[in-house]
């Protein structure tokens, strides 16, 4: 079974200072990693995916993730926030060694960033 | 069009009543998904296609609850003899079969009452 823990509700955070929101991960074979953004009354939003090879992946809107198989996270990072990222993060899995093609999500991170 | 397409947009109805919501893929895209997201709470994966494959149901709760697709293209999620607990928000993804991202449709909040 894939299973994908998001630690935290919200993440609070300043305008310019930088940003994680964590996710961690199980799959039984390698994982496809993907993050997407949800916006109030909006559909998901696809943000960054990592299939292979670099293990820092750059993505929409200047976030980037970062691939640790040892610690099995991959954690959403930005250098400098800005209010309009304001939003629920969600982290999602597919393990890519089964036919199973349906993504794991997590609980979902609310970032609030203040001015 | 452009993006994933689902309708309606907002759907009230009454216990016990069923109901039927509908996706349009972006074009071309040889797989679908459904999945719902209750409130406070993660997506939950619903069922999937991919072209003339037998669909993954795996993750329909009840027997209340079907899906299908027309053609390739269009799919309807029909949930029968509604209750309470079915409002959420319906969401439909779609993608190509060389690209792993799902593309995810603006959703159908559903609320019985």
């Amino acid at each position: 079974a894939q299973s994908v823990a998001q630690p935290e509700d919200q993440v609070n955070v300043a305008e310019g200072n930088p940003l994680t929101v964590k996710c961690t991960y199980s799959v039984s074979g390698n994982p496809y990693l993907f993050w997407y953004v949800q916006y109030p009354n909006r559909g998901l939003q696809f943000l960054l995916k990592y299939i292979t090879g670099d293990n820092l992946v750059k993505g929409s809107y200047g976030f980037e993730a970062e691939f640790n198989k040892s610690q099995t996270s991959f954690h959403l990072k930005k250098p400098s926030a800005l209010v309009s990222d304001s939003a629920l993060y969600f982290c999602a899995v597919r393990d890519m060694d089964t036919g199973r093609r349906a993504l794991t999500f997590g609980s979902g991170t609310r970032l609030q960033v203040q001015p | 069009g452009a993006g994933v397409s689902q309708s309606p947009s907002n759907k009230v109805t009454e216990k016990g009543k069923d109901v039927e919501l509908r996706c349009d893929p972006i074009s071309g895209h040889t797989a679908l998904y459904w999945y719902r997201q209750s409130l406070g709470q993660g997506l939950e994966f619903l069922i999937y296609f991919q072209g003339n494959s037998a669909p993954d149901k795996s993750g329909l709760p009840s027997d209340r609850f079907s899906a299908e697709r027309t053609g390739g293209s269009v799919s309807t999620l029909t949930i029968q003899r509604t209750q309470q607990e079915d409002s959420a928000v319906y969401l439909c993804a779609s993608s190509s079969g060389t690209d792993y991202g799902q593309f995810f449709g603006p959703g159908t909040r559903l609320t019985v009452l």
